[in-house]
């Protein structure tokens, strides 16, 4: 069935860069996310890239995608505190429009 | 802000009841999908409504039920609630069609006892 998959913690000091890694399993997803949440709250779309794309940069945010292997990973450049959250990868399922998530990965910044 | 908002916040209620949480999308947002993430889980798809009419369903039974208004508004509906439906609860609204970024709202947080 549709997974999509992801390490459950990372700890980076403040102004490293931060690499969080996604794998998913429908290679018929058109759109992949990147959702922010914080403590409490809802989720923030961050990114996305579509899926005939390698890569994709918006500000400090750089999205790589190997659609072979069926990977996607987020870098945060300039890490800061206020980064720290729990991260999710999504996929669009296929024909349908809606998101299959990981589990998250929460980002601890260390000052 | 994603002008997307839903009501109540939190929400406490017993085993057995019932209970309606609910969502006011964007305006000129035609899709909207429910969403329930679980604790230290990541959000789990429960269904989807387009132009008033369910478009898509999770794995959820149907004591989960939806609706969805011509005002854009939406509710979610839980029968004989039990205690793992304590979640958070999220909606999401797009305009519709597939790679439509969805906006999801702050949550109604829900627990059973």
């Amino acid at each position: 069935g549709e997974d999509v998959e992801q390490s459950l913690f990372l700890s980076v000091r403040e102004g490293d860069s931060s690499v969080i890694n996604c794998t998913y399993t429908d290679s018929s997803s058109t759109y992949l996310y990147w959702y922010k949440q914080e403590p409490g709250a809802g989720l923030q779309l961050l990114t996305y890239i579509f899926s005939n794309m390698d890569m994709k940069q918006d500000q400090r945010l750089t999205v790589l995608l190997n659609k072979k292997d069926k990977h996607l990973s987020l870098r945060i450049a300039d890490t800061q505190t206020g980064d720290s959250a729990i991260y999710f990868c999504a996929a669009d399922g296929g024909a349908t429009n809606k998101l299959i998530f990981g589990t998250g990965t929460l980002l601890a910044v260390q000052p | 802000e994603t002008g997307v908002t839903q009501s109540p916040t939190h929400l406490i209620k017993t085993r057995g009841q019932q209970v309606t949480l609910r969502c006011s999308s964007q305006s000129g947002h035609n899709t909207v999908s429910w969403y329930q993430q679980a604790l230290g889980q990541g959000p789990q798809f429960i269904f989807q409504y387009y132009r008033e009419e369910e478009n898509g369903r999770g794995n959820f039974p149907p004591r989960f039920s939806g609706l969805q208004f011509p005002n854009y508004s939406s509710e979610l509906n839980v029968n004989a609630l039990e205690l793992d439906d304590s979640a958070l609860y999220l909606c999401a609204s797009t305009i519709g069609g597939v790679g439509e970024t969805q906006y999801f709202g702050p949550g109604t947080r829900l627990l059973v006892l």
